[in-house]
């Protein structure tokens, strides 16, 4: 089956300590991307990834940091989380870009306190 | 600044009744556009998209969406809603960026 995986799904933490969210698609998708979704402001993009080893800041990308070092994974790392990274966040990934669909992931629900 | 925005934050619709999204883009060419369905605690799921051509395009569910470009817009529709529709429906927007709107809230009441 087709699909984008995030690990963990919801995850508690307190400020400072680093976590990585994990995300992995099994559709040899070039594109991957990172989203954060707050309510009132829609899905804002962290990261975006054109393929392995090629990545570029988002929309938001202060706080964040990702790595693709394989074509399928596209983990998110917060090295020092804050209360304000406190949010949902969606993983996605598509055959390319202008006009491509996005398949999401599940989401992973972050609480920083 | 490319922008999409939809102007209403939540509709509240009878079953069966009929239903209307508004989205509206600021980009300086015509992009490509999609709407997203979330449902509570799941990710995105693609409706439809448009790419050119006919202004009027089907989707899944039972939804079609209306592209104008003298009022850049591209509006989503249903003709008969269902319980099931209840979730939140986002329009977005690209060309080398993709953007997203704010979301429109849908609850459907008996």
């Amino acid at each position: 089956e087709a699909q984008v995986t995030q690990n963990p799904r919801y995850l508690i933490t307190v400020t400072g300590k680093k976590l990585t969210v994990t995300c992995s698609q099994n559709m040899n998708h070039e594109y991957m991307s990172w989203y954060r979704q707050d309510p009132g402001l829609g899905l804002r993009q962290i990261y975006y990834s054109m393929n392995v080893e090629v990545t570029d800041k988002g929309d938001v990308p202060e706080g964040y940091k990702v790595s693709r070092k394989e074509k399928r994974n596209f983990p998110l790392i917060l090295e020092s989380p804050s209360p304000n990274q406190t949010s949902l966040y969606f993983c996605a990934s598509s055959q390319g870009l202008a006009g491509y669909e996005q398949y999401f992931g599940p989401g992973t629900r972050l609480t920083v306190t | 600044a490319q922008s999409v925005t939809q102007p209403d934050i939540h509709i509240t619709v009878s079953e069966g009744a009929s239903l209307e999204l508004r989205c509206n883009y600021s980009y300086g060419a015509t992009p490509y556009l999609f709407w997203y369905v979330q449902s509570p605690g799941q990710g995105l799921q693609l409706l439809l998209k448009y790419f050119s051509g006919d202004t009027l395009v089907q989707g899944i569910k039972g939804f079609e969406a209306e592209f104008k470009r003298s009022q850049s817009s591209f509006n989503l529709r249903k003709p008969s809603v269902h319980w099931s529709d209840a979730a939140e429906y986002f329009c977005a927007a690209n060309d080398y960026k993709l953007s997203f709107g704010a979301g429109t809230t849908v609850t459907v009441r008996a």
